[in-house]
């Protein structure tokens, strides 16, 4: 068990719809990253959130947008779902202690299915 | 920004042979880089790292090397046996305005055959 909690782990829904992806990091982690995973690929790097700041941004589509709340928890929200958005959406978390860099330890992550 | 290149994109390799996985970065700032083992439908999981301050680092089977002046890293594994095979990602991180920053390689699938 990684400490970092996302829920909930299998999504279906249909075309159009959104949906809501929650990701508890491990206690303490200020860095909160959310990456999407599609069939044999690797991993791509939507969006990150430190202490409550978006600090950095990928490929984040405009239909998808993220928070992270004063508790540290984030949320990743997909709306007007497409086909292609099917795919398994992973939550890490890093800690970075008086500014070293420390590893990023994954969710188990949400395989989200449209259908 | 960061920028990792990872190669090869799969690898096959029979058992009890060494397997080599490379990866380039283009940010000097960039000082640790870790490793990550993602079994099918897993999460991926730290395997090593290494810091900037070091050349080479091993752990039983695994070792990462690291050439801070060719901005280029690489994991070694030995005697592989049918469970390493996974998907390997290295990344680069670096520290900066208050915050690390992440980049992710693309990605090796690795096949040990019996």
């Amino acid at each position: 068990d990684s400490g970092v909690t996302q829920t909930p782990k299998h999504l279906i829904t249909a075309t159009g719809q959104r949906v809501t992806l929650r990701c508890s990091p491990r206690s303490g982690d200020l860095s909160v990253y959310w990456y999407q995973q599609s069939l044999d690929q690797g991993l791509q790097f939507l969006i990150q959130y430190y202490n409550g700041e978006e600090r950095a941004k990928g490929n984040i589509l405009e239909r998808f947008s993220a928070q992270q709340f004063p508790d540290l928890h984030s949320e990743l929200n997909l709306s007007s779902l497409e086909l292609g958005d099917s795919a398994l959406y992973f939550c890490a978390s890093s800690a970075s202690p008086g500014g070293m860099n420390t590893e990023a330890f994954f969710g188990q992550g949400t395989r989200l299915t449209v259908v | 920004g960061e920028n990792v290149e990872q190669h090869p994109s799969t690898l096959s390799v029979q058992e009890g042979d060494s397997a080599v996985i490379k990866c380039t970065y283009s940010d000097s700032a960039s000082n640790y880089f870790p490793w990550y083992k993602q079994e099918l439908g897993k999460r991926p999981q730290l395997i090593i790292d290494i810091r900037s301050n070091v050349g080479e680092k091993k752990d039983q089977r695994i070792a990462v090397t690291l050439n801070k002046t060719a901005k280029h890293f690489s994991l070694h594994i030995t005697e592989t046996q049918p469970e390493d095979s996974a998907v390997y990602f290295c990344a680069a991180s670096y520290y900066s305005g208050g915050y690390q920053k992440v980049t992710f390689g693309t990605g090796t699938k690795l096949q040990v055959i019996p």
